[in-house]
């Protein structure tokens, strides 16, 4: 069984730009969660989708969007990067909303110049 | 909201046990996990206690208290590839994770 598969594994960005990270999780898991880790920090949550809605985001400014596909796919955007948005951006996937240990891909890092 | 603490460094000797302990604050509670990561890599599942009390599964355990907004993970016959990050996590559509626990095996 394929877990759960991000693109790009790594990413250079300039300061303003945008960019667009995918995932796609395992078969039959409906949940998509997107966390950001910087470099020897904790995990935070960024958002978390479940049949190709938005059902919560974290605490981070409208620039971070996403969307879920009808496949279960998602993407993560990011616009007007700044050099503090350098981190791992981890996402996971779940049968179904916040009861079950999540899958973690093996995320993407991003690097803002 | 939500809010995690635990330690952030412990170290142990190859083929001991150590307690990684967690407190939490929640305002619904829908179960707590724990995670392993390994440096630069993703975190892996490990336990999930959704009801008071132990749970076991094989070298590793997990145990709650709800009332007291407590678990622990507890690692026996420790091994050298266990030196990594734990991480406690409470369940919920914003799944808090605490900072992780770095825990250094010696031999």
């Amino acid at each position: 069984e394929a877990g759960v598969t991000q693109s790009p594994t790594h990413l250079i960005k300039t300061r303003g730009q945008q960019v667009t990270l995918r995932c796609s999780p395992i078969s039959g898991h409906t949940s998509v969660y997107w966390y950001q880790q910087a470099l020897g920090l904790g995990l935070q949550f960024l958002l978390w989708y479940d049949e190709g809605e938005e059902r919560n985001r974290g605490n981070f400014p409208p620039r971070f969007s996403g969307r879920q596909f009808p496949n279960y796919s998602s993407e993560l955007n990011v616009n007007a990067l700044e050099l503090e948005d350098s981190a791992l951006y981890l996402c996971a996937s779940s049968p179904s909303g916040g009861t079950h240990g999540y899958t973690f891909g093996s995320g993407t890092r991003l690097t803002v110049v | 909201g939500q809010n995690i603490d635990q330690p952030t460094e412990m170290t142990a000797t190859e083929g001991a046990i150590v307690q990684i302990n967690c407190t939490y604050q929640t305002s619904g509670f829908n179960g707590l996990f724990w995670y392993q990561q390994h440096a630069g890599e993703a975190p892996t599942f490990l336990s999930y206690n959704v009801l008071d009390g132990l749970e076991e599964k094989g070298r590793f355990s997990s145990f709650l208290s709800r009332s007291k907004g407590y678990s622990y993970l507890l690692l026996k016959e420790l091994q050298m590839k266990d030196s990594a990050s734990y991480l406690c996590a409470l369940g919920g559509s914003k799944s808090t994770f605490g900072d992780g626990t770095t825990l250094t095996v010696k031999p």
